[in-house]
């Protein structure tokens, strides 16, 4: 099994471009989340997705959307980035239940200039 | 709504010395507790996680931490670490009403000397 996998891994645009960060999970997981890791603040819930059809916006969602067409994919979408969306990004999924351990992706590193 | 506290951001500490990196929970419902490692340049891997019971939780790498309700805290304990144990580690709490949902602490980087 893969696990989550996360593309591009390394990522550079520059103020008001656009992009979307993949993730796809191959354990048939029904939850989904997008993390940001920024220095001396660990990591924020941007969006989140209990199950296909379903998302809803975590700590941090301004800047960000997200869609969950199907239970393996899961992309993040930056409609016009910002200096301050420079930071590492990470997807998780689980299942849902009695604190069901998060399985991460490798992360993506994106740069905005 | 939950929040976590890391206080300590870096932990300096001798090889085969004991360490404990404090983590401060607060939760107006019933948490479920996790503690994560993060190696350089990787994703986070899961430690150890408190869901019910013994309030004494042991983990992968002969970590452990213990679940204090009336003090909101939920610390990770080694009692001899190692240099493999360099790492960023974080506390994450979630609450049992939304499980999946974690919420991380701001992390603590162990750094461990020779």
């Amino acid at each position: 099994n893969a696990g989550v996998t996360q593309t591009p891994k390394f990522q550079v645009l520059k103020t008001g471009q656009s992009m979307t960060l993949q993730c796809a999970q191959d354990m048939n997981h029904e939850y989904m989340s997008w993390y940001r890791q920024d220095p001396g603040m660990g990591l924020r819930l941007i969006h989140y997705s209990v199950g296909a059809g379903i998302t809803d916006q975590g700590e941090v969602p301004n800047g960000y959307n997200v869609s969950r067409s199907t239970t393996e994919d899961f992309p993040l979408r930056l409609l016009s980035a910002a200096p301050s969306q420079t930071s590492v990004y990470f997807c998780a999924s689980t299942l849902q239940g009695l604190g069901s351990p998060l399985h991460f992706g490798n992360g993506t590193r994106l740069t905005v200039t | 709504a939950q929040s976590v506290t890391q206080l300590d951001s870096q932990v300096p500490v001798f090889e085969e010395a004991p360490v404990e990196l404090r983590c401060n929970y607060s939760s107006s419902v019933s948490v479920y507790l996790f503690w994560y490692v993060q190696y350089p340049n990787q994703g986070l891997q899961l430690l150890l996680k408190y869901l019910s019971g013994s309030t004494l939780v042991k983990g992968i790498n002969g970590f452990e931490a213990e679940f204090n309700k009336s003090q909101t805290s939920f610390h990770l304990r080694k009692p001899s670490v190692h240099i493999s144990d360099t790492a960023e580690y974080f506390c994450a709490v979630s609450g049992m009403d939304s499980s999946y949902k974690l919420i991380f602490g701001s992390g603590t980087r162990l750094l461990v000397r020779p």
